[in-house]
């Protein structure tokens, strides 16, 4: 059981908009930032969105990131099939005293 | 180019104890804390430990703690994991992560990096 809290699959067509939604509490989410991880199929995690809703050199402006209380989101706009991928969110947690992943959303471009 | 290379996995009984390594190149390693993660194929991750650049800040994931042992050798920009009294719920692809800042325990520094991970199964 992941301490952030992930919809197991999301689904959309070419060109959509679709978000991610990643539920937490006071003690990560909520009093510290939020990150978003790209997982690819048989590859490694890759940053996608850091601080919340900051965007690494090279990620495109298609994906953006937003927090409010204790939950946060990820968007994609204009969705491609190359977009089809794991997507995990992380926070820092004070009371565990370590990093806290959600459980992964999949995302499969129809 | 940032590079992590983990090793040290493979099949160990119960009970037995394993040690994975990660080789750090194309930056400088004692400039940067670093995190083990590990992920069950097919499911989430999961931290399992962190320490700081100069090994002065070390943590665990309560399921490791007393088991496992994080290190660095910034002379050999390497890291570390000793893991003991291993059982099957510590099978999984373990990660060597880089963290982007001195102190794997801060709020504003994150994983900017990660290996291809290196696969450890438990079972007799």
């Amino acid at each position: 059981q992941s301490v952030l809290t992930q919809p197991p699959s999301a689904s959309g067509t070419p060109g959509q908009r679709v978000t991610i939604s990643c539920s937490g509490s006071s003690s990560n989410i909520g009093n510290n930032y939020v990150y978003w991880y790209q997982q690819l199929p048989g590859t490694a995690p890759k940053l996608l969105i850091y601080r919340n809703n900051q965007r690494p050199s090279g990620v495109p402006d298609r994906f953006s990131g937003s927090k409010s209380g204790t939950s946060a989101s990820l968007a994609i706009s204009g969705l491609r099939s190359e977009d089809e991928a794991d997507y995990f969110c992380a926070a820092w947690d004070d009371s565990l005293s370590g990093r806290v992943f959600g459980g992964g959303t999949k995302l499969t471009v129809l | 180019e940032v590079q992590l290379v983990e090793s040290g996995g493979g099949l160990v009984q119960p009970g037995r104890s394993l040690r994975l390594s990660c080789a750090a190149s194309g930056f400088t390693f004692n400039d940067y804390a670093m995190h083990w993660v590990r992920q069950v194929p097919g499911k989430g991750l999961e931290w399992v430990s962190g320490i700081s650049w100069n090994s002065d800040r070390i943590g665990y994931a309560d399921s490791v703690k007393g088991r496992f042992n994080i290190s660095r050798d910034n002379a050999k920009n390497s890291l570390y994991l000793q893991m003991n009294s291993l059982g099957p719920e510590d099978t999984a692809l373990y990660y060597c992560a880089r963290v982007n800042g001195h102190y794997y325990d801060s709020n504003t520094y994150y994983v900017d990096y990660w290996g291809q991970g290196t696969l450890v199964t438990v079972s007799s």
